[in-house]
């Protein structure tokens, strides 16, 4: 079983639809987590850095964190057909440095 | 400033073949790390950097993969007696960070698609 676990779809949804991405994890010492978009051959983007339990907004996302679960997700309101990529959570231990990432969801938006 | 760029994009290999592959950090950065990313799965760790020491190695598969950095800038990842099982994006990224623990931001390149035939 991987430490990360993720959907990878594909996901395709309707121009404007709300957007639901998720992970869980199965390592306790996780406590650093983010969410990564990357393009078609291109690499990983930093979309959103969240630090234990709990949510963050940035514009049209939001991240949530719940450690009891060992289940993070990731928002996309009013989604755009730009949004169109795949979706990478990734994360860190405490005192660590290497990132774990999960699979990655391929979502794609529709007009 | 520029970002992480890394060399060449694009590496055909028959097998058998010796490759190296480039990384370019952000200016500055003292952390730099190499992933490895197989079709239609996520990066997995391969190995990392604090300046030129190589602090943590653990994610190369086997000994034909080595990694240097000896002047704390530029890195290399060399692949010995390369396989069809090698095929993948190798990504490199970079960081501030210099010290455990300090929460930082991975900055990756565009990567390096090896092919090997």
């Amino acid at each position: 079983q991987k430490e990360v676990e993720q959907d990878p779809g594909p996901l395709s949804v309707p121009e404007g639809a709300i957007v639901s991405l998720n992970c869980t994890y199965s390592n306790s010492a996780f406590q650093y987590f983010m969410w990564y978009r990357q393009y078609s051959r291109k690499g990983p983007e930093l979309l959103m850095y969240t630090y234990s339990s709990g949510n963050k907004e940035d514009g049209r996302f939001t991240a949530q964190v719940d450690k009891s679960s060992k289940y993070i997700s990731l928002f996309i309101r009013d989604s755009q057909p730009s949004d169109s990529a795949t979706y990478l959570c990734a994360m860190r231990a405490g005192g660590g440095n290497k990132l774990t990432f999960g699979t990655g969801t391929q979502l794609k938006v529709e007009l | 400033g520029a970002g992480v760029s890394q060399s060449p994009r694009y590496k055909v290999a028959k097998r058998g073949q010796d490759v190296a592959l480039r990384c370019d950090p952000i200016s500055g950065h003292v952390s730099l790390f190499w992933y490895q990313q197989a079709l239609g799965q996520g990066p997995e760790f391969l190995t990392y950097f604090q300046n030129e020491a190589q602090l943590d190695k653990s994610g190369l598969p086997s000994d034909r993969f080595f990694a240097e950095r000896p002047e704390g800038s530029v890195s290399t990842l060399k692949i010995q007696r390369t396989q069809q099982e090698d095929s993948a994006v190798y990504l490199c990224a970079s960081s501030l960070a210099g010290t455990k623990g300090v929460t930082d931001t991975q900055y990756f390149g565009p990567g390096t698609r090896l092919t090997v035939l």
